[in-house]
């Protein structure tokens, strides 16, 4: 099926620095959402963003809807060692046929204390 | 608040053999979808039901199927099982109200063997 294109698809950062992902995508979504999922869970919602050129930010992390409306970014700021996880973007189509979701293929984040 | 439900947690089957997931929304919640994350594919939608129909459906084989109840709780069944369908199954909930936001399960891990 359809995946997002998810970039980088791992990191292996020191504690305290910053960290940048992001997603594009071929399709147009309205919404786009930023999950992570830990070893054995199911994804956790991050973020959440509803509106083109949308910027949201949740504590340490910021993310924005692009205005093209086909990409998405994610940024950790002052990363810590709970940060490790896999974290995925995912795009929304929100109209009458329902929900669906289409993810990307993750970006694993280690976190060097 | 209760977060979404899944049970069981985790099982093994047999190839041939099918097998039922079931899943509680979060109360309210009337929109339920199931996704299959594997290592190879990642995360992948099935199908999502609303008000006991089905309203979309992936590109999965008709061994795929799931119903929703008038409580809006929700099995998913595999017939015939095979090697491949070793994989994390994940259900998710939504709410119109709150802008769609989908919210994942834990996840049932089914091993094939």
């Amino acid at each position: 099926g359809q995946q997002l294109n998810q970039s980088p698809q791992s990191m292996f950062i020191q504690e305290g620095e910053d960290v940048s992902m992001n997603c594009t995508s071929s399709s147009i979504f309205n919404t786009w959402l930023w999950y992570k999922q830990e070893p054995g869970e199911g994804p956790v919602l991050l973020i959440a963003l509803y509106k083109a050129g949308e910027l949201t930010s949740n504590g340490r992390l910021t993310a924005q809807f692009g205005i093209t409306r086909k990409d998405s970014f994610l940024n950790i700021s002052a990363s810590i060692p709970s940060d490790v996880g896999i974290y995925f973007c995912a795009g929304q189509l929100r109209n009458n046929a329902g929900n669906m979701l289409t993810f990307g293929g993750g970006t694993r984040l280690m976190v060097k204390p | 608040k209760a977060g979404v439900t899944q049970t069981p947690r985790y099982l093994i089957k047999t190839r041939g053999q099918q097998v039922t997931l079931s899943c509680s929304p979060i109360s309210g919640h009337r929109s339920v979808s199931w996704y299959q994350q594997t290592p190879g594919q990642g995360l992948q939608f099935l199908f999502e039901y609303f008000s006991e129909t089905q309203r979309n459906k992936g590109n999965f084989p008709g061994r795929f199927s799931g119903r929703q109840f008038s409580n809006s709780r929700s099995e998913m069944n595999v017939s015939t099982l095979e090697l491949g369908d070793s994989a994390l199954y994940l259900c998710a909930s939504s709410h119109p109200g709150v802008g769609n936001t989908i919210y994942f399960g834990e996840g049932s891990w089914l091993t094939v063997v």
